[in-house]
């Protein structure tokens, strides 16, 4: 059974401030890794989709690496905003193609 | 292209009432899938169809029910409402195996 953790539940950072986000996964067998963000009593907004095959993704100031075999992704931000502020999730995908999520990570960015 | 709707935003029922949630996929989507939101945890697995076959069940009772359209948009149903069955309720589709899903705003359902 996957099991996905992500560390840590909330981060503050001032603005302007470079910061990574991680996830661990207990099963590589794998199909995808999707990051999402998800503003308060709202949906889910799909950031960047990493396929089992590669080994990162790039989208503005997002940077999303994949490394199955340890079973580790992160989320990179680069001179974060006060927009940025939100919870961010990530999840994978297995054979199943349920996808199978984290509890997330609250970010508070400080103007 | 619309995004994944859902309807309604908003929906307060009484306990032991029943309730009808509603998806449209994203055009050409032909996988729709349910997620069951509480507050501080992330989004849990609770149908996914594909070509209007149930593909997967995630471990919820069975008030809990679906169905898909030959239009590919979705219902779920859930029975005799218990107030643990509040929650943000996520519908998200895709074109299926690894393309990654897409979701739309939620329905936020409260059992009083």
């Amino acid at each position: 059974k996957q099991e996905v953790t992500q560390i840590p539940a909330a981060l503050s950072v001032p603005e302007g401030e470079n910061l990574v986000l991680n996830c661990s996964f207990t099963d590589s067998a794998i199909y995808n890794l999707q990051w999402f963000r998800q503003d308060p009593g709202k949906g889910l907004t799909s950031l960047l989709l990493i396929q089992s095959s590669q080994r990162e993704q790039t989208s503005g100031r997002l940077n999303a690496s994949l490394d199955k075999s340890s079973g580790r992704s992160t989320l990179y931000i680069a001179a974060s905003q006060p927009g940025d502020s939100a919870t961010y999730l990530c999840a994978t995908q297995g054979g199943s193609e349920k996808l199978v999520f984290g509890k997330g990570t609250k970010l508070t960015v400080n103007p | 292209d619309a995004g994944v709707t859902q309807s309604p935003t908003h929906l307060i029922k009484t306990r032991g009432q029943h309730v009808t949630l509603r998806c449209s996929p994203i055009s050409g989507h032909k996988s729709v899938s349910w997620y069951q939101q509480v507050l501080g945890q992330g989004p849990q697995f609770i149908f996914q169809y594909y070509e209007k076959e149930e593909r997967g069940r995630g471990n919820f009772p069975d008030r809990f029910s679906a169905r898909q359209f030959p239009n590919y948009s979705s219902e779920l149903n859930v029975n005799a409402l218990l107030l643990g069955d509040s929650a943000l309720y996520l519908c998200a589709s895709s074109r299926g195996g690894s393309y990654g899903y897409t979701f739309g705003s939620g329905t936020r359902l409260t059992v009083v």
